[in-house]
């Protein structure tokens, strides 16, 4: 897991309710992503930031919103617009092409 | 524990035996490719990584092949221990984005 932390381990969402998950990553790389793994997928960028205060979106961004303000931390909301939530949520930072990862945020809707 | 497992193929081995774990990509273009382990719950773990204009890099136990006509990598993990029991799967590259291949479950057999 390097330097990237993520938290909560585990998150419960009720219906209607926004939540965020958080990404803060040491290693000083100026990239950041997140990404969602379904079983027996590929994981499925949702969002990156290659600096500081700019972000784009990625294949499966619907429902989901994120920030950039410091180059440490890439927090991601999941909002009520995002109707299947359940995932694995595993944010990365890279430096190139390589991309390192955190140690993920469960999600699960009560 | 982690569901991400299901539905994918399975290399079962046996102790101290080699494994080869095989992927195909699907764009002509990518020029960079990782491997990752992913154990049950845990975030995915970097391996190795080669460039298109390699054929072939090794590291510690492990190899990793490139065959750019057929689009094919594989990557060979010598003398198998338990502890190499996780989801391996392939990324490939370009730009500072990766597409990820679903990922293959390895079980090592004591």
């Amino acid at each position: 897991d390097g330097g990237i932390t993520q938290s909560p381990k585990y998150l419960f969402r009720k219906e209607g309710q926004n939540v965020t998950l958080s990404c803060e990553q040491n290693l000083n790389h100026d990239a950041m992503y997140w990404y969602r793994q379904d079983p027996g997928q590929g994981l499925r960028l949702i969002y990156y930031s290659q600096i500081v205060n700019d972000f784009q979106k990625g294949d499966i961004a619907e429902g989901y919103s994120v920030s950039r303000e410091k180059k440490e931390s890439f927090p991601l909301t999941v909002t009520s617009a995002q109707k299947n939530p359940t995932a694995f949520y595993l944010c990365a930072a890279g430096l190139g092409e390589t991309q390192y990862f955190g140690p993920g945020t469960r999600l699960l809707v009560l | 524990g982690e569901s991400v497992g299901l539905h994918l193929p399975t290399l079962s081995v046996q102790e101290g035996d080699n494994s080869i774990i095989n992927c195909a990509y699907s764009n002509s273009a990518s020029d960079y490719f990782i491997w990752y382990k992913q154990e049950s719950g845990k975030g995915p773990q970097f391996i190795i990584d080669i460039r298109s204009n390699m054929d072939k890099r090794q590291g510690q136990r492990v190899t990793v092949l490139l065959n750019k006509t057929v689009k094919h990598l594989s990557l060979q993990i010598a003398a198998t221990q338990p502890g190499d029991s996780a989801v391996y799967f392939c990324a490939e590259g370009y730009g500072n984005k990766l597409v990820f291949g679903a990922g293959t479950i390895l079980r090592v057999k004591s």
